[in-house]
């Protein structure tokens, strides 16, 4: 099935350190979605865009979404040990949800 | 309150066989969603049902079939199961726009 691209793939990173992963797509969408999930858990809704160019923040988290409804990234400030885990945008047209491929974040001690 | 549960959560069938998953939406919640989640890729749609209606599908076979009940909890069904079908099933409920999703059921194909 059709999944969005997002990079990077995985990301190390030290504790404290930004983080900035992205998300395009070759087809527009109405609402962009961004989830963190944790290994045997399901995805956790952290920001949702309903605008072009819009920017929302959520605590540390702030994410964007492009001018033309094909792209969004999501900046994480000053990471923290839990925000390990593997994030996924999502894409909404009507009802139905694409998700990227996921980036993974893992934080080197 | 409590979110979306799905039952069971873990689940192990033999090839031609089949299976019932459970989900419960929010509370008000009258959307529920289907995704299948491969391991180490994004969850894929299945369906989607709102006021027990079908609204949506993606592109799976017809040996994937749901219904929504008027408490707006969801089955989904899977016939004649394919070593394939292994995977992670998440329900996700939405009132609108936002869709939360439940814990999963795992599901192994033997």
């Amino acid at each position: 099935g059709q999944q969005l691209n997002q990079s990077p793939q995985s990301m190390f990173i030290q504790e404290g350190e930004d983080v900035s992963m992205n998300c395009t797509s070759s087809s527009i969408f109405n609402t962009w979605l961004w989830y963190k999930q944790d290994p045997g858990e399901g995805p956790v809704l952290l920001i949702a865009l309903y605008k072009a160019g819009e920017l929302t923040s959520n605590g540390r988290l702030t994410a964007q979404f492009g001018i033309t409804r094909k792209d969004s990234f999501l900046n994480i400030s000053a990471s923290i040990p839990s925000d390990v885990g593997i994030y996924f945008c999502a894409g909404q047209l009507a009802e139905k949800l694409t998700f990227g491929t996921g980036t993974r974040l893992t934080i080197i001690p | 309150d409590a979110g979306v549960t799905q039952s069971p959560t873990h689940l192990i069938k033999t090839r031609g066989q089949h299976v019932t998953l459970r989900c419960s939406p929010i509370s008000g919640h009258k959307s529920v969603s289907w995704y299948q989640q491969v391991l180490g890729q994004g969850p894929q749609f299945i369906f989607q049902y709102y006021e027990k209606e079908e609204r949506g599908r993606g592109n799976f076979p017809d040996r994937f079939s749901a219904r929504q009940f008027p408490n707006y909890s969801s089955e989904l069904n899977v016939n004649a199961l394919l070593l394939g079908d292994s995977a992670l099933y998440l329900c996700a409920s939405s009132s609108q726009y936002e869709q939360y999703f439940g814990p999963g059921t795992r599901l192994t194909v033997t």
